[in-house]
């Protein structure tokens, strides 16, 4: 099994562009997550889906959208990328109450 | 909602014990994660804890209790390999398995 996958792993952006960022996992597990990672404040969730066409908001929400199609696909898209959305995200997935298995991170400047 | 708070650093000498702490708030209680993150990589699983008491594994232990709301992270005969950035995670009932992370304790292992 590959596990989780995130592409891309580096990302640079200018304020205002559109990004998607992938994230795969091939374990069929029905939970995935978003997070992001700053320096200090350890990780924060943004959208996490139960499952396929189920999706729903963390703590961190606003300038973000998902979608879930399928089992093994949850892509991030940052709509109009903005300074403050400069840090490392990480997707992860997990089945039932077992422990969640992280994505190698994609980090993302924007200026 | 949740608090979780943890020490932002400790420092210890090869082959030393070092305990990290972590104190939580939370309404339904439904587990406690910990992970290891080296730098520039994603967490990994290292224990999981819902009842009170000790979890053993190998050089790592956790332990817990939901009437105080902590739980600690015990890493023995401490190896240079163990400098890294440890999270503790809280999930609640109810709020379908969502992660809630601490900030992280960065320990450092010096020779």
């Amino acid at each position: 099994n590959a596990g989780v996958t995130q592409t891309p792993k580096f990302q640079v952006l200018k304020t205002g562009q559109s990004m998607t960022l992938q994230c795969a996992q091939d374990m069929n597990h029905e939970y995935m997550s978003w997070y992001r990672q700053d320096p200090g404040m350890g990780l924060r969730l943004i959208h996490y889906s139960v499952g396929a066409g189920i999706t729903d908001q963390g703590e961190v929400p606003n300038g973000y959208n998902v979608s879930r199609s399928t089992t093994e696909d949850f892509p991030l898209r940052l709509l109009s990328a903005a300074p403050s959305q400069t840090s490392v995200y990480f997707c992860a997935s997990r089945r039932g109450d077992s422990e969640q298995f992280f994505g190698p991170g994609t980090r993302l400047t924007v200026l | 909602g949740q608090n979780i708070d943890q020490p932002t650093e400790m420092t210890a000498t090869e082959g030393a014990i070092v305990q990290i702490n972590c104190t939580y708030q939370t309404s339904g209680f439904n587990g406690l994660f910990w992970y290891q993150q080296h730098a520039g990589e994603a967490p990994t699983f290292l224990s999981y804890n819902v009842l009170d008491g000790l979890e053993e594994k190998g050089r790592f232990s956790s332990f817990l209790s939901r009437s105080k709301g902590y739980s600690y992270l015990l890493l023995k005969e401490l190896q240079m390999k163990d400098s890294a950035s440890y999270l503790c995670a809280v999930r609640s009932i109810g709020s379908w398995g969502k992660l809630q992370f601490g900030a992280g304790t960065q320990v450092v292992v010096t020779p």
